[in-house]
């Protein structure tokens, strides 16, 4: 059974960078079946997709954070990776992470890590 | 960007009503839309995909319907485990966006 987990600091100084990692177990990253997205949702509020990479290198970014956002992946270690760079408190959010189930031109995203508290604070 | 609005936003409901949420999309979506579920402090867990493909191990009082820009959840008979946030989700462009969410709570 697939499981994915988020890891990185709960407390990011404003205008510093956010690094955060997921753990991908029960699943090989580089498979090519699947591709693997972050998502981030602040307290009390919706979900926003921050960005996609697919196992063959290429990445989708939404462009409300395209500027600062930087996806990657190390198959060799089963993670990929999130940073954003010259954070606000508007980035303090719960941050997931997911395996997105793409067949054909019908997509899913499943399942979601159990997500990760970031407060932007000084 | 594609918008998604859900209405109602909040609906409040009894063990064994059937409810029905609904997704309109700013331009059409085909059926590229999944539908999750959210409990409190909870991830999301994907219900519906493709717009009426039911995900495996999710229970068959929910059903998912529509395609181009209307779209609708619908709960047959209403559990004690299903008041939560539904949320619906576009993919057929970049970005990819959600729904603001509709509360589901017990009247």
């Amino acid at each position: 059974q697939v499981q994915l987990q988020e890891s990185g600091p709960g407390l990011v100084k404003p205008s510093q960078t956010l690094s955060l990692t997921c753990s991908v177990s029960g699943d090989s990253i580089s498979s090519g079946r699947y591709c693997w997205s972050w998502m981030r949702q602040p307290a009390g509020k919706g979900l926003e997709w921050i960005g996609r990479i697919f196992t063959g290198g290429s990445i989708n970014y939404n462009p409300s954070l395209e500027s600062r956002a930087t996806i990657s992946v190390d198959a060799s270690k089963n993670q990929f990776y999130l940073m954003l760079n010259s954070v606000t408190a508007a980035d303090t959010a719960v941050y997931y992470c997911t395996r997105d189930v793409v067949r054909g031109v019908v997509a899913w995203f499943d399942p979601w890590g159990q997500g990760t508290l970031v407060t932007v604070s000084s | 960007d594609i918008q998604l609005t859900q209405s109602p936003s909040l609906l409040s409901a009894s063990v064994g009503d059937r409810v029905t949420i609904t997704c309109r999309a700013s331009q059409g979506i085909y059926s590229y839309l999944a539908w999750y579920q959210q409990k409190p402090g909870k991830a999301p867990k994907v219900l519906i995909y493709a717009a009426s493909t039911l995900q495996s191990g999710v229970p068959s009082r929910f059903s998912g319907s529509g395609s181009g820009t209307e779209f609708a959840l619908t709960i047959s008979s209403l559990q004690p485990e299903d008041f939560a946030t539904y949320y619906c989700q576009q993919l057929n462009a970049y970005p990819i966006t959600f729904g603001q969410g509709t509360r589901l709570e017990i009247k």
